[in-house]
């Protein structure tokens, strides 16, 4: 069974900071890896998929993720954080076998003036 | 715009009180999947849709119902809600094979 766990459910950074949140999936076949984000009030927006094409994903706001099937991860960076990326982000898992989605319990971000 | 859309966004009833949660999307989507977001929990599906009069049970269906008589609405359904269904509820499609999800902007739910 496919399964996702996000270490970390609040990580704090300051303005400018690299922005790191760390995400494993388990699945015995290949993967397909989606980050999201998630603002106040709001639904959950697409940051960036992976789908086998390329190992780095560049996704919108700057933000990219690696896929390391060795580590079985797909970690979300950011060179520099801007107070605009505060929200709760969530990675989730699928592949496939069938059309279910696994999401991660969320890593909410907070960053500091 | 391509958009997921739910209603209401905010909601209060009293328990036992029927109440349904409309979504309807404009993508021709196939594939629509109702979820609950509770702090600590993460997303938890409750009911997905992978077409017109197929619909199947997610991690946590009990005490809800749901319907598809049309491609584009997918209605959440509680005959008798309680207070542990106070919660923010999430409607969302796809399309085909692993396509992301689009996402509504979510219902918030208090039963008292």
């Amino acid at each position: 069974a496919q399964s996702v766990t996000q270490l970390g459910s609040h990580v704090s950074v300051s303005e400018g900071a690299l922005v790191l949140l760390r995400c494993n999936y388990s699945s015995s076949v290949p993967p397909y890896l989606f980050w999201y984000v998630q603002y106040p009030n709001q639904g959950l927006q697409l940051l960036l998929k992976y789908t086998s094409a390329a190992t780095l994903v560049k996704g919108i706001n700057g933000f990219e993720a690696e896929f390391k099937k060795s580590e079985t991860s797909f970690h979300l960076t950011k060179p520099s954080a801007h107070m605009s990326d505060a929200a709760e982000y969530f990675c989730a898992v699928s592949d496939v076998r069938d059309d279910k989605i696994i999401f991660g319990k969320g890593t909410r971000l907070h960053i500091l003036p | 715009e391509a958009q997921v859309t739910q209603n209401p966004r905010y909601l209060i009833t009293v328990t036992g009180k029927k109440l349904t949660v409309t979504c309807s999307q404009n993508m021709n989507h196939e594939y629509m999947s109702w979820y609950r977001q509770d702090p600590g929990l993460g997303l938890r599906q409750i009911y997905y849709s992978m077409n017109v009069e197929v619909t199947d049970k997610g991690d946590v269906p009990e005490g809800y119902k749901v319907s598809r008589k049309e491609k584009r609405n997918f209605p959440l359904i509680l005959e008798s809600p309680s207070p542990n269904q106070t919660s923010l509820y999430f409607c969302a499609s796809r399309g085909q094979g692993n396509s992301p999800l689009h996402f509504g902007n979510g219902t918030r739910l208090t039963v008292t």
